[in-house]
């Protein structure tokens, strides 16, 4: 299967910890990258291969893959935060890429 | 810097044609893998079409046969043919550039197409 599963929307506490998941077979093979988007903004890459974060993303970013699904932690999470996240990995082709759905994620 | 710069958007009816341009400065073009990636109005981003550094080109299925991504070296910019436009191809356009393992590192800030009668 092509395809890769989140949950539409995601809750949590300013400071708490939380975990969006991303679901798929070609997660077996290939890690997942995360992508923060927040309205009217292009996406930004926060996490990529085992464990990546890109200059200037926080450290409370971290990426985790277990089996078929990886997982993006956010821990402490900030006001600043509030988003939309995208996975994305390859297809098993390994030629075609292909994201998730996306979680929204509130801050409260 | 680093940067990519979309340019090419607008409107178009359906079955109509459109050329998107993707301006990249900070680094080289045909030394990376370059992908575009749509996102409908209040819809989810969607891989459109990669060029790997050695030139092979793919497709999703939505858009094979009608779109052709290509690049000019010479003004270090990557482009997308976009043929047979339908409705279902509104979205905002961006161009990104590829890690060596895959990861979308560097996007545009998009360009608009909307296809309408």
């Amino acid at each position: 299967s092509s395809e890769l599963t989140q949950d539409p929307a995601v809750s949590v506490a300013l400071g708490q910890t939380v975990r969006i998941t991303c679901q798929g077979d070609s997660l077996r093979t290939y890690y997942a990258s995360w992508y923060q988007q927040k309205p009217g903004q292009a996406p930004v890459l926060v996490i990529y291969g085992k464990n990546n974060r890109p200059s200037g993303i926080p450290d409370r970013f971290s990426g985790s893959s277990s089996g078929n699904t990886a997982s993006l932690t956010i821990t402490g999470a900030q006001a600043e935060d509030e988003a939309d996240y995208y996975c994305n990995s390859r297809d098993s082709s390994a030629n075609h890429r292909v994201f998730g759905g996306g979680t929204k994620l509130t801050v409260l | 810097e680093v940067q990519l710069v979309e340019s090419g958007g607008g409107l178009v009816h359906p079955g109509g044609s459109l050329r998107l341009s993707c301006a990249a400065s900070g680094f080289i073009v045909s030394n990376n893998y370059m992908s575009w990636v749509r996102q409908a109005p209040g819809k989810g981003l969607q891989w459109v079409s990669v060029l790997f550094n050695g030139g092979i080109t793919h497709y999703a299925d939505s858009v094979k046969g009608r779109f052709t991504i290509s690049r000019d070296n010479s003004k270090n910019t990557l482009y997308l043919q976009m043929n047979s436009l339908r409705v279902e191809d509104t979205a905002v356009y961006y161009c990104a550039r590829e890690l060596p393992i895959g990861d979308f590192d560097i996007w545009g800030q998009g360009t608009i197409v909307t296809v309408s009668s």
